[in-house]
């Protein structure tokens, strides 16, 4: 069974703080996704690493793929309240059509003013 | 555009009752997915749809029965649901092809009485 292990799980912090998650796996992944959600809605893709080692930024959120594309971590620079949500990586495995995704367990995060 | 549309947004059934969710996108994937999703969980996957062609059915009861008529709709038929099957119900799309991105509708909350 391949596994994506996420952490945290929960985060509480101040606006103004810095953060960072972490995805781990013993697997190899194409390419990994990074989506955030908000209760009741879809998740919303905020970025696709494919290059191992790439780093890539959004604003005050940054991307990293490890050299292996088996880890990941998300970044974010004085978090704002409009940061709240829950943050999910998924990894696809293969270039095939209709990959499944590998979903981590999520990491909800709480920024308070 | 990475637009997918689910319809409808909220849908209260009883065990009994017969419904259909619906799903569409216009980016000319063409992979298509439902997704189920329980509170503070990630989303798991149900089906996934290649070339209009059912690829992956992981296991998923058959009163859950998917249905894909041309390559920008997704459909899934409900019938003789469990309360336990209560969710957000989670439509998303891909190339089909190279890194694969996923991306997500806004999702039909589901209620089963």
């Amino acid at each position: 069974t391949q596994l994506l292990e996420q952490s945290p799980q929960f985060l509480s912090i101040q606006e103004g703080e810095n953060l960072t998650v972490y995805c781990n796996s013993s697997s190899v992944f194409s390419s990994l996704q990074w989506y955030r959600q908000e209760p009741g809605e879809g998740p919303v893709l905020l970025v696709t690493v494919v290059t191992g080692g790439e780093v890539k930024k959004l604003k005050r959120l940054t991307f990293q793929f490890g050299d292996a594309r088996k880890d990941s971590s998300l970044h974010i620079t004085a978090a704002q309240t409009g940061d709240t949500g829950l943050y999910l990586c998924a990894g696809a495995q293969a270039n095939q059509a209709g990959t499944a995704l590998i979903f981590g367990k999520g990491t909800t995060l709480s920024v308070s003013s | 555009d990475t637009e997918v549309t689910q319809t409808p947004k909220h849908l209260v059934m009883g065990m009994t009752n017969k419904k259909s969710l619906k799903c569409e996108q216009h980016m000319g994937h063409r992979a298509m997915y439902w997704y189920k999703q329980k509170a503070k969980k990630p989303p798991e996957l149900m089906f996934v749809y290649s070339y209009e062609k059912l690829s992956i059915n992981e296991s998923v009861p058959s009163r859950f029965s998917p249905e894909c008529p041309n390559s920008s709709l997704l459909n899934l038929h409900l019938h003789a649901l469990q309360p336990e099957d209560s969710a957000l119900y989670l439509c998303a799309s891909s190339q089909g092809e190279g890194p694969d991105t996923q991306y997500f509708g806004p999702g039909t909350r589901l209620t089963v009485l």
